[in-house]
């Protein structure tokens, strides 16, 4: 399995407070990604990274802000949870152009 | 907006029986296109990814096929097993960030 973990695994929270998720990458993989997975939606880009400092935004981008200050580590941010953002989240890796691989998921419940 | 469509959602086979899941997109401007597999509650394993210019690839019991002119892939898989139980999905990579757009899936039952 590629050298990917994310923590926590799983997380409860409330309504309004502040939510970090961290992927941890060993492989040296240029491109970071983060997904959340629901019911019906499948699974839907976030935010991504192409390199430390460099990210920008997936489709469903709204309410959360990612940072990569270093090559390994890829946060997401929720500033402010709501209870849409309860969901499955996932992180991947890649080098362009080739295959991209998952990490394990964070659940995260939003009460 | 590339959308990704997985026919059938659900599929229930005997064990031993060879077949086919279906993945169909709307805009053939991709880079590659990947097929996971996923078991409940768990993450995405990554099964075959095929290059925009190939038309198959092959791994031990899996075959993956692209037309990228129509629009499809299916992936073939032979002789089914009961481990094969999973949900399979199609992603294609688009865009010079090789962002991936998910199919929903087709959830796999292989009964003994």
């Amino acid at each position: 399995d590629a050298g990917i973990t994310q923590s926590p695994r799983h997380k409860v929270t409330e309504t309004g407070t502040p939510v970090t998720l961290r992927c941890h990458q060993t492989e040296n993989h240029r491109y970071m990604y983060w997904y959340r997975q629901d019911p019906g939606h499948g699974l839907r880009l976030i935010h991504y990274s192409y390199g430390v400092k460099d990210t920008d935004k997936g489709e469903v981008s709204d309410g959360y802000s990612v940072s990569r200050s270093k090559t390994e580590d890829f946060l997401l941010t929720l500033e402010s949870a709501t209870s849409s953002q309860t969901s499955v989240y996932f992180c991947a890796i890649s080098e362009v152009p080739h295959e991209q691989f998952f990490g394990p998921g964070t659940r995260l419940t939003v009460l | 907006k590339q959308e990704v469509t997985q026919i059938p959602a659900a599929l229930s086979v005997p064990e031993g029986e060879n077949l086919v899941l279906n993945c169909s997109f709307t805009d053939s401007a991709i880079y590659n296109l990947q097929w996971f597999r996923q078991d409940p509650g768990k993450g995405l394993t990554s099964l075959l990814l095929i290059q925009s210019s190939q038309r198959e690839q092959t791994s031990g019991r899996l075959n993956a096929s692209l037309d990228k002119s129509s629009g499809r892939s299916t992936l073939y898989i032979a002789a089914s097993q009961p481990g094969d139980s999973a949900t399979y999905l199609c992603a294609v990579h688009t865009g010079t960030a090789s962002k991936l757009t998910f199919g929903t899936g087709t959830r796999l039952q292989v009964t003994l």
